[in-house]
């Protein structure tokens, strides 16, 4: 089974407005942690966000934030005011358990297009 | 700030050449990933290394080995190349649970 899943494989969003990208994980570990990584054209991955498993309130960095519902076991990626810059390769990511050094499962990603 | 170091940036190979990718974590980072992304498709994991001890082990190819270093440099080294390793080599580095930081990545071609 797929450790994470995203649905979306390519999105709008116009410029100004709020985008949500969806990721849905699949663990029985109770400590693991989730990342959502940003891939512009260009190649770099570019780390955004991360949500620890027993973290009570949603994370946010910035114009980013995540939306927790473990019950779910979602972790969306909600972009506000989105703009031009944000058109890129979002991938969901996890790593289970504590350690640092745990390997990481990655989603396919979504590709994000801001229309002007 | 201080990011994480690939080298080389771009490597061109033949068919079963061998071929050595560098990664210098960020400075007090003890915790090194490698990763294989093929065009169009996702990071995936082939190993990671936390003071200098292998740490989980993914989708590896045995051709494939990798360490590292007292200065908590690491190293891919990679044999026998076959054209299906073309691909961008992603090193990546954390101090804590919370972060994986990610180099600029080595792009492999293998003719």
């Amino acid at each position: 089974a797929q450790k994470i899943t995203q649905t979306q494989p390519g999105m709008f969003v116009q410029e100004k407005e709020a985008v949500t990208l969806d990721c849905t994980y699949d663990t029985s570990d109770q400590s693991y942690g989730l990342f959502w990584y940003k891939q512009p054209s260009s190649g770099e991955m570019i780390f955004l966000i991360y949500q620890g498993s027993y973290d009570e309130q949603n994370a946010t960095e910035g114009r980013y934030s995540l939306n927790f519902q473990k019950a779910r076991k979602s972790a969306n990626l909600v972009i506000s005011a989105s703009q031009l810059g944000d058109s890129a390769m979002y991938f969901c990511a996890m790593r289970e358990g504590r350690t640092a050094g745990n390997q990481f499962y990655f989603g396919t990603g979504t590709s994000l297009t801001v229309i002007p | 700030a201080a990011g994480v170091i690939q080298s080389p940036r771009h490597l061109i190979k033949e068919k079963r050449e061998t071929a050595t990718l560098k990664c210098y974590p960020i400075p007090r980072h003890d915790t090194v990933y490698w990763y294989q992304q093929g065009p169009g498709q996702d990071p995936q994991f082939l190993i990671s290394f936390y003071e200098k001890m292998q740490s989980d082990k993914g989708s590896i190819p045995d051709r494939f080995s990798a360490q590292q270093f007292s200065d908590y440099h690491s190293e891919l080294n990679m044999s026998s190349l076959e054209l299906g390793d073309s691909a961008l080599y992603f090193c990546a580095s954390s101090l804590s649970a919370h972060e994986q930081f990610f180099g600029p990545g080595t792009r492999l071609t293998v003719l």
